[in-house]
């Protein structure tokens, strides 16, 4: 079975603090992905990344930088917290077919 | 980008019912995938089904890609069967999923 694990379930930090959420997976999927989700706006992309130290822009990267050295893990960063920043944050992994596989996710609050 | 509706928006059902969910898109695709988000946020893979029908227990899709939609049916729905779910659409070669809004399904005992 496919294994995506996030280093947090649940994180409360402060604003203007750096924030780093750790994705790892153990299938040796080329492609890893970090999506944010809120309530009445759905699922939405941040980064992705298709290869080690490779990544791409989703649908919203301002306020974010992510980073791939090893192929398993794929790091969310938040330079500065902010409070609209607070979101159940999701990490997946895919294969040559795209099939995506989620981790359990990371409810952050940034107060 | 590839517009994806899912209906109903909610549905709430008794014990032991079942149920048919749809997902409708816009394009042509080769990756369809639905999920059951679980009351934890966890987004829990079901099927990965780009064109025909699968099984997998109580739970079954098929996918008719030339009409472009597909089809999740619940069968004999159980209070675990609870939660949010969701059709997510895309191309092999295009890293993107497009995700529906999801349909909440509620099970009373």
């Amino acid at each position: 079975d496919v294994k995506v694990t996030q280093s947090s379930r649940y994180l409360v930090k402060r604003t203007g603090e750096k924030v780093f959420l750790e994705c790892v997976q153990d299938m040796d999927h080329e492609n890893m992905f970090w999506y944010r989700q809120d309530p009445g706006l759905g699922l939405r992309l941040i980064y992705f990344s298709y290869d080690v130290k490779m990544k791409e822009k989703g649908d919203i990267p301002e306020g974010y930088s992510v980073s791939r050295e090893k192929k398993e893990r794929f790091s969310l960063i938040l330079e500065s917290a902010s409070t609209n920043q607070t979101s159940m944050y999701l990490c997946a992994s895919s294969g040559t077919y795209n099939e995506q596989f989620f981790g359990p996710g990371t409810r952050l609050t940034v107060l | 980008g590839i517009q994806v509706e899912q209906s109903p928006p909610d549905l709430i059902l008794q014990e032991g019912a079942n149920s048919t969910l749809r997902c409708n898109f816009s394009d042509s695709v080769n990756n369809l995938q639905w999920f059951h988000q679980n009351p934890w946020g966890q987004l829990i893979n079901l099927f990965y089904i780009p064109s025909g029908t699968k099984q997998n227990g109580r739970l079954s899709a098929t996918t008719v890609a030339t009409e472009r939609y597909s089809l999740l049916y619940i069968s004999s729905s159980q209070t675990t069967d609870s939660g949010v779910y969701f059709c997510a659409v895309g191309y092999h070669n295009d890293y993107k999923l497009s995700f529906g809004a999801g349909t909440t399904v509620t099970v009373r005992a």
